[in-house]
């Protein structure tokens, strides 16, 4: 069975650049989930959604950041305009009934 | 407030000693607890997870974990520990069906031949 898959798995970008991250959860997950991943702060949630509806973004760190799930199949993450400090790993996760969360390989970007 | 505390950043073992990797979390309800693996450049991979029932929970890679209510505490032990263990391992605890998880900043292994 395929596993979460994320694109890109690396994203190279500018200062002021937008950014897409995309997500594809397990099928059948109904529950899913955006990490940020840096040395200084470790592993953190961003938004999670059930049933793509977002439940609770209070980790999302401003309003550059925002996140879609239009559909069961489907998620984005979006940073705009993009800033140096946003460079992390970006996990996503999902998982069925708030079960276990399975995760993605990840996307590294990098804002130059 | 949620928190988890893995003590040790850096662990160091010799190929085939035993491995105990402490993890002390702070929850207000029943927690659920995690523990998962990363290897560089790579996800996290679930090794074991507790929700209830046996407090000693077996997980994959020969890892097992003891859940134990009057310390708080939730370590991981493998009994032999084989070079390709030598990853980041994180512990992680969440409310009902472990959703809102919080990650410990990790626990990087070492394991030297």
């Amino acid at each position: 069975d395929a596993g979460v898959i994320q694109s890109p798995r690396h994203e190279v970008t500018e200062m002021g650049q937008e950014v897409t991250l995309r997500c594809k959860p397990i099928s059948g997950h109904n529950s899913l989930f955006w990490y940020r991943q840096t040395m200084m702060r470790g592993l953190e949630l961003l938004i999670y959604f059930n049933n793509n509806v977002p439940i609770d973004d209070s980790g999302m760190p401003e309003d550059r950041f925002s996140a879609k799930m239009p559909n069961a199949s489907f998620s984005t993450l979006k940073i705009q305009p993009s800033e140096p400090r946003d460079s992390a790993v970006y996990f996503c996760a999902s998982s069925f009934l708030e079960d276990t969360q399975y995760f993605g390989p990840g996307t590294r970007l990098t804002v130059l | 407030a949620q928190s988890v505390t893995q003590p040790d950043i850096h662990i160091t073992v010799s190929e085939g000693a035993s491995l105990e990797l402490r993890c002390n979390y702070s929850y207000g309800a029943t927690p659920y607890l995690f523990w998962y693996v990363q290897s560089p450049g790579q996800g996290l991979q679930l090794l074991l997870k507790y929700f209830s029932g046996d407090t000693l929970v077996q997980g994959i890679k020969g890892f097992e974990a003891e859940f134990k209510r009057s310390q708080s505490s939730f370590n991981l032990r493998k009994p032999s520990v084989h070079w390709s263990d030598a990853a980041e391992y994180f512990c992680a605890v969440g409310g009902r069906g472990g959703n809102k998880l919080v990650f410990g900043a990790g626990t990087i292994l070492r394991v030297k031949s």
